[in-house]
């Protein structure tokens, strides 16, 4: 199985603050990867596929980047309504598999 | 815009099978594959399986021998069967549509507890 692991595990910011999450595959998975935001009680939500592409509806303050091993998470600006779980998904091989996890909180 | 939910029993007992149903509304069950994911409390998430339209399936091995996936294309259902549950099959269990990769729909999901 292709192993994902994210840092930070959890971090703490404001709102209006520049929030960046990496992670980090166990093998070169090209761009195949994707970042959810799971909420408590709620549907996760997909927020990039692909990398680097940004799902329908999602606001343009969310951007991810990289490629290989080593991808980048960012949310320009954090609003209200971000504080949750951020997960990213590999999907270069089955299973499909998923990071540990970053809690952004207040 | 396509909208998952799932249902079934929120306990079940030990060695015994845990049934869920997917309801998809909205759109066609047609076209796109359907994912389980569970999330255990406290740790990731899960890829469990999916099913094309066609009926095709793939599971991750770490359930393979205890998991069915099933689709139902008049009723526009998605169903995961797990037997010989445990302690450690709690979790929130999800369902998703999935496309070339990514799961771009979410069900709420569903706790179900393992526990006599």
């Amino acid at each position: 199985d292709v192993q994902m692991t994210q840092s930070p595990s959890s971090l703490s910011a404001s709102v209006g603050d520049r929030v960046t999450i990496t992670c980090q595959a166990s093998q070169d998975i090209r761009n195949y990867l994707n970042w959810y935001q799971v909420k408590p009680g709620k549907a996760p939500k997909l927020l990039i596929f692909g990398a680097s592409n940004l799902e329908t509806g999602v606001p343009s303050r969310f951007r991810g980047s990289g490629s290989g091993t080593h991808f980048t998470f960012t949310i320009s600006t954090l609003q209200p309504e971000d504080f949750a779980f951020y997960y990213c998904q590999q999907y270069e091989d089955l299973p499909l598999t998923f990071g540990p996890g970053t809690k952004v909180d207040l | 815009q396509v909208q998952l939910q799932e249902s079934g029993p929120g306990l079940v007992k030990p060695s015994e099978t845990l049934s869920l149903t997917c309801t998809v509304s909205g759109g066609s069950i047609s076209t796109y594959y359907w994912s389980w994911i569970r999330q255990p409390p406290g740790k990731r998430l899960e890829w469990l399986g999916y099913i094309f339209h066609s009926g095709s399936v793939k599971y991750n091995p770490s359930v393979k021998s205890r998991v069915t996936i099933t689709v139902d294309k008049s009723n526009n259902r998605v169903s995961l069967r797990l037997n010989s549950v445990t302690a450690a099959d709690t979790a929130v269990y999800y369902c998703a549509r999935g496309q070339s990769g990514w799961l771009d729909s979410w069900g709420q999901g569903t706790l179900v507890s393992v526990s006599s």
